[in-house]
Order: C-alpha cells, then structure tokens, then sequence
C-alpha cells in the first residue's frame, strides 16, 4: 500500500526566508507526483508536476525535486512571501488512483 | 474553460435527508473522483470513475452512491445523511496518462445536524 508522509506538519518563517517543504512515499513506482496549495476554506490548486524521468520542475519561486529511489520529493520555496501562506499537499499516484499526503501548513510572517 | 464546478458551496441537512452534490468538468477528462477532507484525516478518496457509464469504491464508499452517465457530470448522493458524513467535499478529474494534473473543484461544505 502507498503511504505518503510531509515534514514538518506547520511552519512558521518570517517573510524572504527560503524554505523546504519535504514529501516521502513508501512505494517509489510511481510515474509522477504532484504538488498542490490549498488555502483555507478552498480547493486545491496544482503547482508542479514532476514526471518520473524528470529530477526538478521549476515555476517562479517554486522548485520540486524528486528522488523515487529514495522515495522523496522536496518543495523549495525562495524568498517567501506572506502570500505564500496555505497548506501544501503532496499526491502520487497509486493504482487507478492518487494517495495525498496530510500536507504542511505554512506561515509566513511579515 | 470553467475547469471543475461543484454546486452547491454550502448545505445543511438533518439526519436521515438524502441529498446530491453536483460535479460537472469541461476538459474532457475521463478520471472524475469523490473526496472528504476532514481535520486530521487528509484527503480520502469515497468514488471515482475512469469512464462514462464506469465507477468503482474508494477508501470510504459506504452511506454514498455515485454514478457516471456523460462524461462530463459525476454527482454523489447521500442516501441517509449522518453526522459523520460532516465534511468538506471535494470533486477532481484528470486526463488518464502519465502527463496528468488532477484539477480540483472548489469544495462543497456539508453539515448533517
């Protein structure tokens, strides 16, 4: 079964910090992984996706990385903003389906 | 393009009342799906559908139905409201494929009293 954990579950920086969001999962046959943000009380909006022959996908500020050897993928936000603030998820996919991660709230601070 | 609508945002049942969440796409996609997200729970996965006139139970199907006409609409029903379908709904479609993003409905807020 795909299992997929995120450190830390909350973070707090103050505003122009770089930071790094984690992701793992337990089955690294996995062809893709998505990283999504949600604000509160909304849905869920994709940021990247990183296919599995890629190692980084970039957009902006936003940097993911993925490691399916050792089952990991990294969020790398530069120069945060408080703009940035909201939870962030990272999914895979499994079988038919995609399993989430319980996500990483984030906070920063002006 | 209006992506993924849901309808509607908000709603409030009592115990026992049946009810339809509406999800509808435009972009073609074959995959639609049901989520619940509650506090501490994450994103569980109830019905999802890879086809027109194709569904299959998630992680938490019981005290819902779905169903999957067009290709475009995917509503869930609650059969029998109960307090612990108290959640915030979540429809997503993606194309099948490995170059797939899951495109998320807007949510729908549901209290059962």
């Amino acid at each position: 079964k795909q299992e997929v954990t995120q450190i830390p579950a909350a973070l707090s920086v103050p505003e122009g910090e770089n930071l790094v969001l984690n992701c793992s999962f337990t089955d690294s046959a996995i062809y893709n992984l998505q990283w999504f943000r949600q604000d509160p009380g909304k849905g869920l909006t994709s940021l990247l996706l990183i296919q599995s022959s890629q190692r980084e996908q970039t957009s902006g500020r936003l940097n993911a990385s993925l490691d399916k050897s050792s089952g990991r993928s990294t969020l790398y936000i530069a120069a945060s903003q408080p703009g940035d603030s909201a939870t962030y998820l990272c999914a895979v996919p499994y079988g038919q389906n995609f399993v989430f991660g319980p996500g990483t709230r984030l906070s920063v601070l002006p | 393009n209006a992506g993924v609508t849901q309808t509607p945002k908000f709603q409030v049942l009592k115990t026992g009342q049946s009810m339809t969440l509406q999800c509808a796409q435009d972009m073609n996609h074959e995959y639609m799906s049901w989520y619940r997200q509650d506090p501490g729970m994450g994103l569980r996965l109830i019905h999802y559908s890879v086809g027109a006139g194709i569904t299959d139970q998630g992680e938490v199907p019981n005290g819902y139905n779905v169903s999957r006409s067009t290709t475009e609409d995917f509503p869930l029903r609650l059969l029998s409201a109960a307090p612990s379908q108290t959640s915030v709904y979540f429809c997503a479609s993606t194309h099948i494929g490995q170059a797939d993003t899951q495109y998320f409905g807007p949510g729908t807020r549901l209290t059962v009293l």
